[in-house]
């Protein structure tokens, strides 16, 4: 079946430090991936996607490369800032879906000045 | 603008009452879903519905139901059979068979006491 696995977390850096959070996933077909981010006590909001094979997404300074032989969607950012302290969820919808997506447990990321 | 509206933001309910959140959209999406969350924990989906007059059994569909009798709108019921409704409730929506992603509303905080 369909699934994508998250890092646990919570993971914790200080500001200005490098951040990844691996996702990884098993889909029959060709799945689009994506990112979305939760701040404390809102929605989810889209952060970036790719749709195939080598793609990279990128917004707000976060970037993410889809990787078919390895089946992962790692999310990355040079330089993070107390400001994206928030929840990060990975997720895919397959070709041939309802276009329903399937999320990861979602990762919390903490930021300390 | 286009978007998906929730409400209200925080609601109380006392035990054994059904109590109704809204949820509406205006971006001319044809399907909707509801996800339940607890703290610290990822999505799980109670309902979804893709097309008007008819929905589908998430998850965790035991203790609520829903209703599409407009495109705009997906309400849920949390009713008093449900055993522990104290949750943070998002609602989104998407095109049917595409690979845009959900948008998502801002969520309603349910609390019984």
């Amino acid at each position: 079946g369909n699934s994508v696995t998250q890092m646990e977390g919570p993971v914790t850096l200080s500001e200005e430090a490098f951040l990844t959070i691996n996702c990884t996933y098993t889909a029959t077909g060709y799945p689009s991936l994506f990112w979305y981010v939760q701040y404390p006590g809102e929605g989810l909001q889209l952060l970036l996607k790719a749709t195939k094979a080598d793609d990279k997404g990128s917004n707000k300074g976060f970037e993410a490369t889809y990787r078919k032989e390895t089946t992962s969607f790692h999310l990355e950012k040079g330089s993070v800032q107390v400001s994206d302290s928030a929840v990060y969820f990975c997720a895919l919808t397959v070709s041939g879906n309802t276009g329903k997506l399937i999320f990861g447990q979602g990762t919390t990321l903490q930021v300390k000045p | 603008d286009g978007g998906i509206t929730q409400s209200p933001k925080y609601l109380f309910r006392k035990e054994g009452q059904n109590v109704t959140l809204s949820c509406e959209q205006n971006l001319n999406h044809d399907a909707m879903y509801w996800y339940r969350q607890d703290p610290g924990q990822g999505l799980r989906l109670i309902y979804y519905s893709q097309i008007v007059n008819d929905f589908q059994k998430g998850d965790i569909a035991e203790g609520y139901s829903v209703s599409r009798e407009k495109k705009e709108s997906f309400p849920l019921t949390v009713t008093s059979a449900q055993k522990n409704p104290t949750a943070f409730y998002l609602c989104a929506s998407s095109f049917t068979g595409t690979k845009d992603g959900y948008t998502f509303g801002s969520g309603t905080r349910l609390t019984v006491v």
